[in-house]
C-alpha cells in the first residue's frame, strides 16, 4: 500500500512559469518529507526538505508547502528552466525508525 | 569528489547464483540505505544502517541481506537472486537525519536476474 503517492505522472510547463508538483501522504508519523529530483541514468539528488512542523520552506527558485491537515505537500519551483526537466520524487521519513516512503514520481518537461 | 559509489553498474546474473553489489562513500556519512527502483512503484527501501553494525529493515528486504562492517561500506548481498529481484539499486548516505540532511545517491545498478 503506498504511503506517498504522487497522482500526476508527468506535467509540462512553460519557461518561466511556475510548475508545481504534488504529493499526497496518508501515514500522519512521518516526521519531515524531502523532495529529489532524478535524471535519467543517475541517482536522485536531494532538493529541499520540510519538517512536519513547519508548513513552508524556500530555497531559491525552490519552495516547499505542507499543509498537514490534508496530509498534502507541494513543491513550486518559480520560474521554471528547461534545465529542470527531470523526475521529481517526494519522500517521507518514518518518526519511529530511520525507514524512508518515496512517492512514485512526476516526470517534469520545461518547454522553452 | 564527495559521492557514492556502486559496482557494478550493470549485472545479469541466473536464478540462484549468489552476488553482492557494492557500496562506498568517502564522506564520514553514519547513514547508509538501499533502494529499489521499479516503474509504478517509485523506490523502495531495503535495508538501512544508522551506523557500523547498525543495520534494520526496510520496507522491502525479503531477499536480500546486507552488512556494515566499516562506515564507508554497505553491501548489499543476494543470497539466492530470483527474477523478481530485477530492478535497478540505488545505495544513499547522509551525515544526519532530520529536515536539512538529505541523502546522496550513488548511480544505480541495473540487476537483471535471468
Amino acid at each position: 500500500d503506498q504511503q506517498v503517492k504522487q497522482n500526476s505522472p508527468s506535467l509540462s510547463v512553460q519557461e518561466g512559469r511556475i510548475s508545481i508538483l504534488n504529493c499526497d501522504y496518508t501515514n500522519s508519523m512521518f516526521d519531515y518529507f524531502l523532495w529529489y529530483k532524478k535524471y535519467p541514468a543517475e541517482g536522485p539528488t536531494f532538493l529541499i526538505s520540510i519538517s512536519s512542523i513547519k508548513d513552508k520552506n524556500e530555497d531559491g527558485r525552490f519552495t516547499v508547502f505542507l499543509n498537514k491537515s490534508a496530509k498534502h505537500l507541494s513543491l513550486h519551483i518559480v520560474p521554471s528552466q528547461p534545465g529542470d526537466s527531470a523526475v521529481y520524487f517526494c519522500a517521507a521519513r518514518l518518526n519511529t525508525g530511520n525507514q524512508f516512503y518515496f512517492g512514485t514520481g512526476t516526470s517534469l518537461t520545461v518547454i522553452p | 569528489e564527495a559521492q557514492v559509489t556502486q559496482n557494478p553498474r550493470y549485472l545479469i546474473t541466473v536464478t540462484g547464483k549468489k552476488l553482492t553489489v557494492t557500496c562506498s562513500q568517502n564522506m564520514n556519512h553514519e547513514y547508509m540505505s538501499w533502494y529499489r527502483q521499479d516503474p509504478g512503484l517509485g523506490l523502495r527501501q531495503i535495508y538501512y544502517s544508522m551506523n557500523v553494525e547498525v543495520t534494520d529493515k526496510g520496507d522491502v528486504p525479503e531477499g536480500y541481506k546486507v552488512s556494515r562492517k566499516e562506515k564507508r561500506n554497505f553491501p548489499l548481498i543476494l543470497e539466492s537472486p530470483s527474477p523478481n529481484q530485477t530492478s535497478l539499486y540505488f545505495c544513499a548516505s547522509s551525515l544526519r537525519q532530520g529536515a536539512g540532511y538529505g541523502y546522496t545517491f550513488g548511480s544505480g545498478t541495473r540487476l537483471t536476474v535471468v
